[in-house]
């Protein structure tokens, strides 16, 4: 079954411009993850959160996470066509302090327009 | 280096017959995953493994669907009397600490066609 959530489910933007992803989830997380994924190939990993920090960057990359509001989101600067891809955020579950499986979230499909 | 490699990259197998997928990970990677991923949807987790021991399974569908990770290297995901429903991209991922704790490396997975 799917932990995460991805808000939208679909996104169209232009070149150039800021592309945000939402994810949430259900339960207490050790960490959360975010993956890309180009047209059904494989996925490649972009970053790692972990439940104590509130944000991180990455190069265009920038998340947050509100473990009160059991989500997070993705923030992609300045879009270029090869950020066309799914994106998929994965949350570590926390059981009793152990972490344990990875389990995905339904995506977001993004669309960057030349 | 090299990174996790699956095979077959494709499989078509007749209705009733076994599968076994393998995945060979990155060298030195503590825990391997097994997922399933359908055309459009998320990979769904089927099981983990640190080293040798399979830590949760609670991912696989039923007894048909059975996975092991004897030396903690390599793996196979085996599939009983497959059935249409089967029929799937199955991903296998490895990392280099213990469960979730640091990032997936996922390879480009076996793509299971059951007629």
């Amino acid at each position: 079954s799917q932990q995460g959530e991805e808000d939208p489910q679909a996104l169209s933007i232009q070149e150039g411009e800021n592309a945000t992803m939402n994810c949430s989830y259900k339960t207490s997380i050790n960490n959360l993850q975010w993956y890309r994924q180009n047209s059904g190939r494989g996925l490649v990993h972009l970053i790692l959160i972990r439940s104590n920090e509130r944000e991180k960057h990455s190069g265009r990359l920038r998340v947050t996470l509100d473990t009160s509001k059991k989500s997070s989101s993705l923030l992609i600067t300045a879009s270029r066509a090869a950020d066309t891809a799914s994106y998929f955020c994965a949350t570590a579950l926390n059981y009793g302090g152990a972490t344990n499986k990875l389990i995905f979230g339904t995506g977001t499909l993004l669309a960057v327009q030349p | 280096g090299a990174g996790v490699s699956q095979s077959p990259r494709y499989k078509v197998t007749k209705r009733g017959q076994d599968v076994a997928l393998r995945c060979d990970p990155i060298s030195g990677h503590v825990s391997l995953y097994w997922y399933r991923q359908a055309l459009g949807q998320g990979p769904e987790f089927l099981t983990y493994f640190n080293y040798e021991a399979q830590q949760d399974k609670s991912g696989l569908p039923n007894d048909r669907f059975s996975a092991e990770r004897p030396e903690g290297s390599i793996s196979t995901l085996t599939i009983q009397r497959t059935e249409q429903r089967d029929s799937a991209m199955y991903r296998c991922a490895s990392s280099l600490a213990k469960s979730a704790n640091s990032p997936l490396h996922f390879g480009n997975g076996t793509r299971l066609t059951v007629t």
